[in-house]
């Protein structure tokens, strides 16, 4: 099995531009998860997917924030517009449903953005 | 609201030496999960405790659920330089069990 696959692995743009990150997470699994990672607040969950649909989204920091799932192999967050207070790594995860309490999460390598 | 602290947030161990991270949660746990994060890469599943007192063991690493449920423990016994990294333990947020919320971590640096 590939994983969980984010693009892309980098990206550093300008305030102001919109940035769309990428995520597939593994065949069969129906969770989607994305995170925000940065040294002050640590890993922050901003939204979960249940086959395709938002569960929860009451991390995502502000409106500029929107994420989407259109089917059960691809999911995006974008930002736009961006601002340097952004710049973090930003995980995508995904776990099987599963029939009891083991609910692991598979991360994908991460996007390091940077906004300049 | 519900938090989930970490203690040491860092630790430097000369190699053979032993490391404990401490977990701590303002709220009884359903269960916990573990991660390694090597620098540079993703958060990698360790495991997942779930019942009070729960004790496992993976080679030399040795995690522990308290009684309370609301302490967990990751003790490596004589560190190597392939243990370098840092530690999250992650806990659910209220009856959610998909729903995780984490601590800040233990980076571990480990001296040959």
């Amino acid at each position: 099995d590939a994983g969980v696959i984010q693009s892309p692995r980098h990206e550093v743009t300008e305030m102001g531009q919109e940035v769309t990150l990428r995520c597939k997470p593994i065949s069969g699994h129906d969770y989607l998860f994305w995170y925000r990672q940065t040294m002050m607040r640590g890993l922050e969950l901003l939204i979960y997917f249940n086959n395709n649909v938002p569960i929860d989204d009451s991390g995502m920091p502000e409106d500029r924030f929107s994420a989407k799932m259109p089917n059960a192999s691809f999911s995006t967050l974008k930002i736009q517009p961006s601002e340097p207070r952004d710049s973090a790594v930003y995980f995508c995860a995904s776990s099987p449903e599963g029939g009891g309490p083991l609910n692991e999460q598979f991360f994908g390598p991460g996007t390091r953005l940077t906004v300049l | 609201g519900q938090q989930v602290m970490q203690i040491p947030q860092y630790q430097h161990v000369q190699e053979g030496e032993d490391f404990t991270t401490y977990c701590n949660s303002s709220t009884t746990l359903s269960n916990i999960q573990w991660y390694k994060q090597r620098p540079g890469g993703h958060p990698v599943f360790l495991i997942q405790l779930v019942k009070s007192g729960e004790v496992k063991k993976q080679k030399r690493l040795t995690f522990q659920f308290g009684e309370a449920k609301k302490n967990s423990s990751l003790h490596i016994t004589a560190t190597q330089t392939t243990d370098v990294g840092t530690y999250f333990c992650a806990g659910p947020v209220g009856g959610n069990n998909r729903k995780l919320i984490w601590g800040l971590g233990t980076s571990l640096a480990v001296n040959p």
